[in-house]
Protein backbone atom coordinates (compact mmCIF):
# COMPACT_ATOMS: atom_id res chain seq x y z
CA UNK A 1 0.00 0.00 0.00
CA UNK A 2 3.33 2.49 0.86
CA UNK A 3 4.55 1.53 -2.20
CA UNK A 4 6.11 4.27 -4.99
CA UNK A 5 6.59 2.19 -8.15
CA UNK A 6 9.49 4.41 -10.15
CA UNK A 7 10.73 3.28 -13.60
CA UNK A 8 13.38 2.94 -15.49
CA UNK A 9 16.37 2.82 -13.06
CA UNK A 10 18.76 4.72 -15.60
CA UNK A 11 17.62 6.55 -18.57
CA UNK A 12 20.98 8.37 -20.58
CA UNK A 13 19.44 10.96 -23.34
CA UNK A 14 21.02 13.03 -25.93
CA UNK A 15 21.25 16.72 -25.12
CA UNK A 16 18.07 18.58 -26.14
CA UNK A 17 15.94 15.27 -25.72
CA UNK A 18 12.91 14.78 -23.69
CA UNK A 19 13.51 12.77 -21.09
CA UNK A 20 10.42 10.98 -19.07
CA UNK A 21 10.05 9.16 -15.71
CA UNK A 22 7.31 7.35 -14.50
CA UNK A 23 5.36 6.59 -10.96
CA UNK A 24 2.81 4.54 -10.68
CA UNK A 25 1.17 4.60 -6.32
CA UNK A 26 -1.58 2.41 -4.64
CA UNK A 27 -2.29 3.92 -1.92
CA UNK A 28 -5.70 6.42 -2.67
CA UNK A 29 -5.20 8.52 0.47
CA UNK A 30 -2.06 9.94 -1.35
CA UNK A 31 -2.29 13.87 -2.05
CA UNK A 32 0.63 15.45 -3.13
CA UNK A 33 3.61 14.16 -5.35
CA UNK A 34 6.70 15.80 -5.49
CA UNK A 35 9.67 15.00 -7.90
CA UNK A 36 13.34 15.52 -5.58
CA UNK A 37 16.33 16.17 -7.72
CA UNK A 38 19.52 14.86 -6.40
CA UNK A 39 23.18 15.30 -7.49
CA UNK A 40 26.16 13.08 -6.53
CA UNK A 41 27.02 13.91 -2.67
CA UNK A 42 24.19 16.43 -1.77
CA UNK A 43 20.90 15.91 -0.79
CA UNK A 44 17.87 15.66 -2.56
CA UNK A 45 16.21 18.93 -3.06
CA UNK A 46 12.39 19.53 -4.03
CA UNK A 47 11.97 20.48 -7.91
CA UNK A 48 8.85 20.14 -8.80
CA UNK A 49 5.18 19.25 -7.05
CA UNK A 50 1.56 18.76 -7.49
CA UNK A 51 -1.80 17.77 -5.76
CA UNK A 52 -4.49 16.03 -7.62
CA UNK A 53 -6.34 18.26 -8.55
CA UNK A 54 -4.83 19.18 -11.09
CA UNK A 55 -3.66 16.56 -14.31
CA UNK A 56 -0.61 18.94 -15.27
CA UNK A 57 1.74 21.07 -13.71
CA UNK A 58 4.88 22.86 -15.63
CA UNK A 59 7.77 25.13 -13.94
CA UNK A 60 10.35 26.12 -16.55
CA UNK A 61 11.61 23.45 -18.67
CA UNK A 62 9.90 20.44 -15.95
CA UNK A 63 6.48 18.89 -16.30
CA UNK A 64 4.38 16.95 -14.37
CA UNK A 65 1.64 15.05 -15.88
CA UNK A 66 -0.91 13.29 -13.26
CA UNK A 67 -3.35 10.24 -14.10
CA UNK A 68 -5.59 10.13 -10.89
CA UNK A 69 -7.91 7.13 -12.30
CA UNK A 70 -4.87 5.63 -13.39
CA UNK A 71 -2.94 6.44 -10.02
CA UNK A 72 0.05 7.33 -12.33
CA UNK A 73 2.26 10.37 -12.79
CA UNK A 74 5.49 11.45 -15.04
CA UNK A 75 8.55 13.97 -15.00
CA UNK A 76 8.94 15.57 -18.28
CA UNK A 77 12.38 17.18 -18.71
CA UNK A 78 12.52 19.88 -21.66
CA UNK A 79 15.25 20.58 -24.02
CA UNK A 80 17.04 18.45 -21.42
CA UNK A 81 20.86 19.72 -20.51
CA UNK A 82 23.76 17.94 -19.12
CA UNK A 83 23.59 19.64 -15.84
CA UNK A 84 20.57 18.12 -15.69
CA UNK A 85 22.39 14.84 -15.04
CA UNK A 86 21.16 13.89 -11.98
CA UNK A 87 19.37 11.29 -9.80
CA UNK A 88 15.39 12.02 -10.02
CA UNK A 89 13.05 10.29 -7.08
CA UNK A 90 9.44 10.70 -7.31
CA UNK A 91 7.34 10.82 -3.95
CA UNK A 92 3.95 10.38 -2.54
CA UNK A 93 2.32 11.42 1.12
CA UNK A 94 -1.26 11.92 2.20
CA UNK A 95 -1.05 15.09 3.11
CA UNK A 96 0.00 17.65 6.07
CA UNK A 97 3.78 16.62 7.34
CA UNK A 98 3.10 13.16 6.81
CA UNK A 99 6.48 11.46 5.54
CA UNK A 100 6.99 11.11 2.31
CA UNK A 101 7.28 7.38 0.46
CA UNK A 102 10.28 7.16 -1.83
CA UNK A 103 10.38 5.66 -5.41
CA UNK A 104 13.85 3.74 -5.78
CA UNK A 105 14.94 6.86 -7.91
CA UNK A 106 16.26 7.24 -11.69
CA UNK A 107 19.70 8.25 -12.58
CA UNK A 108 19.24 10.51 -15.48
CA UNK A 109 22.46 11.06 -18.03
CA UNK A 110 22.12 14.19 -20.52
CA UNK A 111 25.01 13.58 -23.08
CA UNK A 112 26.28 16.36 -25.46
CA UNK B 1 19.99 30.40 5.89
CA UNK B 2 22.09 27.54 6.33
CA UNK B 3 19.94 24.93 5.54
CA UNK B 4 19.63 21.47 7.41
CA UNK B 5 23.24 20.88 8.31
CA UNK B 6 24.98 17.51 9.28
CA UNK B 7 27.99 15.75 10.89
CA UNK B 8 30.09 14.06 10.43
CA UNK B 9 30.19 14.21 6.33
CA UNK B 10 32.11 10.76 6.38
CA UNK B 11 32.45 8.53 9.11
CA UNK B 12 34.03 4.84 9.07
CA UNK B 13 34.43 2.83 11.74
CA UNK B 14 34.54 -0.61 12.97
CA UNK B 15 32.01 -3.15 13.37
CA UNK B 16 31.02 -3.16 17.13
CA UNK B 17 31.65 0.71 18.16
CA UNK B 18 29.53 3.36 18.63
CA UNK B 19 28.40 5.78 15.76
CA UNK B 20 26.23 8.96 16.77
CA UNK B 21 25.38 11.47 13.68
CA UNK B 22 24.12 14.56 14.71
CA UNK B 23 21.53 16.86 12.78
CA UNK B 24 20.98 20.83 12.84
CA UNK B 25 17.61 21.15 11.48
CA UNK B 26 16.45 25.18 9.53
CA UNK B 27 15.52 27.14 12.01
CA UNK B 28 11.38 27.25 12.69
CA UNK B 29 10.97 23.92 11.00
CA UNK B 30 8.62 21.69 14.08
CA UNK B 31 9.32 18.59 11.61
CA UNK B 32 12.28 16.23 11.57
CA UNK B 33 12.79 13.14 9.77
CA UNK B 34 15.77 10.72 9.14
CA UNK B 35 16.18 8.81 6.13
CA UNK B 36 18.62 5.89 5.21
CA UNK B 37 19.98 5.79 1.36
CA UNK B 38 21.26 2.71 0.09
CA UNK B 39 21.30 0.95 -3.55
CA UNK B 40 19.28 -2.00 -3.04
CA UNK B 41 16.53 0.44 -1.01
CA UNK B 42 16.56 3.98 -2.38
CA UNK B 43 15.39 6.75 0.44
CA UNK B 44 13.90 5.05 3.61
CA UNK B 45 12.27 6.80 6.57
CA UNK B 46 13.59 5.62 9.67
CA UNK B 47 11.79 8.12 12.46
CA UNK B 48 10.42 11.44 12.19
CA UNK B 49 10.11 13.99 15.25
CA UNK B 50 7.24 16.88 15.78
CA UNK B 51 8.10 19.74 17.99
CA UNK B 52 11.18 17.09 19.35
CA UNK B 53 8.35 14.23 20.01
CA UNK B 54 8.96 11.33 17.91
CA UNK B 55 5.88 10.61 15.61
CA UNK B 56 6.79 7.27 14.22
CA UNK B 57 9.62 5.23 14.49
CA UNK B 58 8.90 2.27 12.52
CA UNK B 59 11.41 2.32 10.20
CA UNK B 60 14.22 1.93 12.45
CA UNK B 61 15.44 -1.31 11.85
CA UNK B 62 16.38 -2.29 14.67
CA UNK B 63 17.25 -1.94 18.62
CA UNK B 64 20.76 -1.17 17.92
CA UNK B 65 19.05 2.38 16.19
CA UNK B 66 18.19 5.37 18.20
CA UNK B 67 17.23 8.41 17.82
CA UNK B 68 17.04 11.56 19.88
CA UNK B 69 15.46 15.49 19.07
CA UNK B 70 16.34 17.52 23.00
CA UNK B 71 15.46 20.53 21.72
CA UNK B 72 14.47 22.23 18.37
CA UNK B 73 17.46 22.74 16.76
CA UNK B 74 19.02 19.40 17.58
CA UNK B 75 18.94 15.78 16.95
CA UNK B 76 21.14 13.08 16.95
CA UNK B 77 20.79 9.43 15.10
CA UNK B 78 23.22 6.80 16.95
CA UNK B 79 24.04 2.83 16.42
CA UNK B 80 25.28 0.95 18.99
CA UNK B 81 26.81 -1.78 17.94
CA UNK B 82 27.48 -0.79 14.70
CA UNK B 83 27.82 -3.47 11.89
CA UNK B 84 28.85 -3.47 8.24
CA UNK B 85 25.20 -3.75 6.73
CA UNK B 86 24.22 -0.33 8.31
CA UNK B 87 26.73 1.42 5.62
CA UNK B 88 25.10 3.75 4.12
CA UNK B 89 23.97 7.65 3.72
CA UNK B 90 21.83 8.87 6.39
CA UNK B 91 19.95 12.17 5.34
CA UNK B 92 18.51 14.59 7.88
CA UNK B 93 15.42 16.57 6.95
CA UNK B 94 13.44 19.09 7.97
CA UNK B 95 10.39 20.82 6.94
CA UNK B 96 7.90 23.43 8.60
CA UNK B 97 3.85 22.47 10.01
CA UNK B 98 1.70 23.12 6.90
CA UNK B 99 -0.62 22.02 3.97
CA UNK B 100 2.00 21.30 1.55
CA UNK B 101 5.27 19.25 3.44
CA UNK B 102 8.47 20.48 1.07
CA UNK B 103 11.23 19.00 3.36
CA UNK B 104 14.52 20.26 3.44
CA UNK B 105 17.31 17.74 2.57
CA UNK B 106 20.53 18.05 4.83
CA UNK B 107 24.12 16.70 2.91
CA UNK B 108 23.81 13.76 4.43
CA UNK B 109 26.63 11.49 6.30
CA UNK B 110 28.08 8.52 4.59
CA UNK B 111 29.02 5.61 6.97
CA UNK B 112 30.97 3.12 6.29
CA UNK B 113 31.55 0.22 9.18
CA UNK B 114 34.19 -2.34 8.11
Amino acid sequence: QQQVKQSPQSLIVQKGGIPIINCAYENTAFDYFPWYQQFPGKGPALLIAIRPDVSEKKEGRFTISFNKSAKQFSLHIMDSQPGDSATYFCAASSGGNTPLVFGKGTRLSVIA
Amino acid sequence: DAGVIQSPRHEVTEMGQEVTLRCKPISGHDYLFWYRQTMMRGLELLIYFNNNVPIDDSGMPEDRFSAKMPNASFSTLKIQPSEPRDSAVYFCASSINGLYNEQFFGPGTRLTVL
